[in-house]
């Protein structure tokens, strides 16, 4: 089993549409969590990190449940920039700074 | 501020020859982070540089593979002899003392033919 799975999509949404991705983890002692977008051919930038009680950033919205394991990240009013691939991460306890990536999630936002 | 920055943008060699890469990370920041992306597959850690000393290097896929950070600046990855599996995107980060934010560089995209 990965230890960080994601759907890889595609998700093609329309404009102004909602969209929401999850992503599940398997290790429990995960302390830090991340969603980070890739564009095509470029490299990863951090979106939002992901704390215990949610956290919004303008339309987006990431949100954690230890108890199920997984991570969610949600759009509101998708625009065509926003078609990238999402990439879900998690970051061990204890110190160590390796960050575990899913595959990613990929979304077109179609006009 | 100068963002991270990999060299060379591509390379393409062939199987059993050598290829250094280089990285050099956000001034200041200690925390120095090599990734790997095979085609099709996940961002894989690779291994970990705190100043010049190597704090993780646990997902270093085999002794093909040899890291430094002479001085604590910037780092090299060199892999030889290179092999066709090698081939795939690699990238650097890096981030500060207490970091949590990892900063990426645009990668290094390597083919092995």
């Amino acid at each position: 089993r990965k230890e960080v799975e994601q759907d890889p999509g595609p998700f093609n949404v329309p404009e102004g549409a909602t969209v929401a991705f999850n992503c599940t983890y398997s290790n429990s002692a995960s302390q830090s969590f991340f969603w980070y977008r890739q564009d095509c051919r470029k490299e990863p930038k951090l979106l939002m990190s992901v704390y215990s009680s949610g956290n919004e950033d303008g339309r987006f919205t990431a949100q954690l449940n230890r108890a199920s394991q997984y991570i969610s990240l949600l759009i509101r009013d998708s625009k065509l920039s926003d078609s990238a691939t999402y990439l879900c991460a998690v970051m061990p306890s204890g110190g160590y700074q390796k960050v575990t990536f899913g595959t990613g999630t990929k979304l077109q936002v179609i006009p | 501020e100068a963002g991270v920055t990999q060299f060379p943008s591509h390379s393409v060699i062939e199987k059993g020859q050598t290829v250094t890469l280089r990285c050099d990370p956000i001034s200041g920041h200690d925390n120095l982070y090599w990734y790997r992306r095979v085609m099709g597959k996940e961002i894989k850690f690779l291994l970990h540089f705190v100043k010049e000393s190597k704090q993780d290097e646990s997902g270093m896929p085999n002794n093909r593979f040899l890291a430094e950070r002479t001085g604590g600046t910037y780092s090299t990855l060199k892999v030889q002899p290179a092999e066709l599996e090698d081939s795939g995107v690699y990238f650097c980060a890096s981030s500060p003392r207490s970091p949590k934010t990892q900063y990426f560089g645009p990668g290094t995209r390597l083919l092995v033919l």
